[in-house]
């Protein structure tokens, strides 16, 4: 059974602090995907990787970055949490570029007070 | 770039069809996507369309028009547990790696 797994539900951390958001993929995806969901606003891209060292930009990359060291771990770090980042995060992975479906971790709700 | 419209809302009752439109404008196009979002889960897979025409799967149909940049989801014979979000999501060119771009979502409550 495909399996994509975030390492936290819920996280609330405080303004400035660092926070680091962990996902796997149990299923040798080649692409992995970080979002923000906000209510009006959708599911919005910030960041992907298509290989083991190899990361893009999506949408809204500003005040993120990523690592991917190992094809399974796609981490989302912020480096001075701020109250805007407060959201839900989804970690999303697909096997390659012609695959139909894009499976998606079960969210991280960060509240940074 | 991409832009993506559907409702925000809609109500329906139980047992009755519903249609959920999407109209996207983009750069490039290799797929369109609908996905299922329950409350506090993740988006789920729905639907699949590359080609126009009509992809039947059950109770849940997708209908795109490219040539329109259009596309529905046609739920017959709703249930209550199809009261979800349902996520419209376009891919990019052939041979981009970044993969889908999501509309806001449109939340479908089926009432008893």
């Amino acid at each position: 059974d495909v399996k994509v797994t975030q390492s936290s539900r819920y996280l609330v951390k405080r303004t400035g602090e660092k926070v680091f958001l962990e996902c796997v993929q149990d299923m040798d995806h080649e692409n992995m995907f970080w979002y923000r969901q906000d209510p009006g606003l959708g599911l919005r891209l910030i960041y992907f990787s298509y290989d083991v060292k190899m990361k893009e930009k999506g949408d809204i990359p500003e005040g993120y970055s990523v690592s991917r060291e190992k094809k399974e771990r796609f981490s989302l770090i912020l480096e001075s949490a701020s109250t805007n980042q407060t959201s839900m995060y989804l970690c999303a992975s697909i096997l390659g570029q012609g695959a139909r479906e894009q499976y998606f971790g079960p969210g991280t709700r960060l509240t940074v007070t | 770039g991409q832009n993506i419209d559907q409702p925000t809302e809609m109500t329906a009752t139980e047992g009755a069809i519903v249609q959920i439109n999407c109209t996207y404008q983009t750069s490039g196009f290799n797929g369109l996507f609908w996905y299922q979002q329950h409350a506090g889960e993740a988006p789920t897979f729905l639907s699949y369309n590359v080609l126009d025409g009509l992809e039947e799967k059950g109770r849940f149909s997708s209908f795109l028009s490219r040539s329109k940049g259009y596309s529905y989801l046609l739920l017959k014979e709703l249930q209550m547990k199809d009261s979800a979000s349902y996520l419209c999501a376009v891919r990019d060119e052939a041979g981009s790696a970044r993969q889908l771009t999501f509309g806001s979502g449109t939340q479908l409550t089926v009432l008893p």
